[in-house]
């Protein structure tokens, strides 16, 4: 069993950049078996997939951030991390990570999700 | 930028059966399979439904999914209170090269 655990500062000013961390247990961020994942929900809204990180580095990014974000991973600390340049209010969301089974591309697990609002 | 299209709302009467439709293209659900997720209130998403119509261990056979053409839909029979819930289906997008998500339904239970 995957657990997964989303941390980060909760406040971030517009024009900054947002930076989450997601620890998991239970697994291996080199595992050949899940592709780690971001994925966000503003407020009263749909899922929006952000990313994700599979075999320790090869990377696929959502066309609508792909020019403000940056998947990494760090395997000596079994966490993977987001980060969203040049934040705006419509940034603000709850943040989740996930883990995608790789053969049949489902988020199999899901951390709590953290809250990020973006504001001055 | 939902992808999938789904109602925005659906209920049903304890007992009743509920229907739940997504429509997507032939880049997303012609071409891959689908997946459903159960969000309950303040909670995160769960996995429901895998593989167009595979339940993961512990998810109530009341949950059935089937697929057709670029369509699929989810089906809740003997619904229930605790399936209150807001629904999502996903797949890979092979034009966009990336996971897409549907516009959610919010199940009421009446």
């Amino acid at each position: 069993q995957v657990q997964l655990q989303e941390s980060g500062p909760g406040l971030v000013k517009p024009s900054e950049t947002l930076s989450l961390t997601c620890t998991v247990s239970g697994d291996f961020v080199n595992s050949p078996t899940y592709y780690w994942s971001w994925i966000r929900q503003p407020p009263g809204r749909a899922l929006e997939w952000i990313a994700y990180i599979y075999d320790s580095g090869s990377i696929n990014y959502s066309s609508s951030l792909k020019s403000r974000v940056t998947i990494s991973v760090d395997t000596s600390k079994n966490h993977f991390s987001l980060k969203l340049n040049s934040v705006t209010a419509a940034d603000t969301a709850l943040y989740y990570c996930a883990a995608l089974y790789k053969w049949r591309r489902e988020f199999e697990f899901w951390g709590q999700g953290t809250l990020v609002t973006v504001s001055s | 930028q939902s992808v999938l299209t789904q109602p925005p709302s659906a209920s049903g009467t304890p007992g009743q059966r509920v229907t739940i439709s997504c429509s997507g293209s032939s880049s997303n659900i012609g071409r891959n399979t689908v997946n459903w997720y159960q969000q309950l209130p303040g909670t995160a998403p769960k996995l429901l439904m895998y593989s167009n119509n595979q339940r993961p261990s512990g998810v109530p056979d009341r949950f059935s999914g089937s697929t057709s053409g670029t369509s699929a839909s989810l089906a809740i029979s003997g619904l229930q209170s605790e399936d209150e819930a807001d629904y999502y289906c996903a797949a890979w997008d092979d034009s966009l090269n990336g996971h897409v998500f549907g516009t959610g339904t919010k199940v009421t239970v009446l």
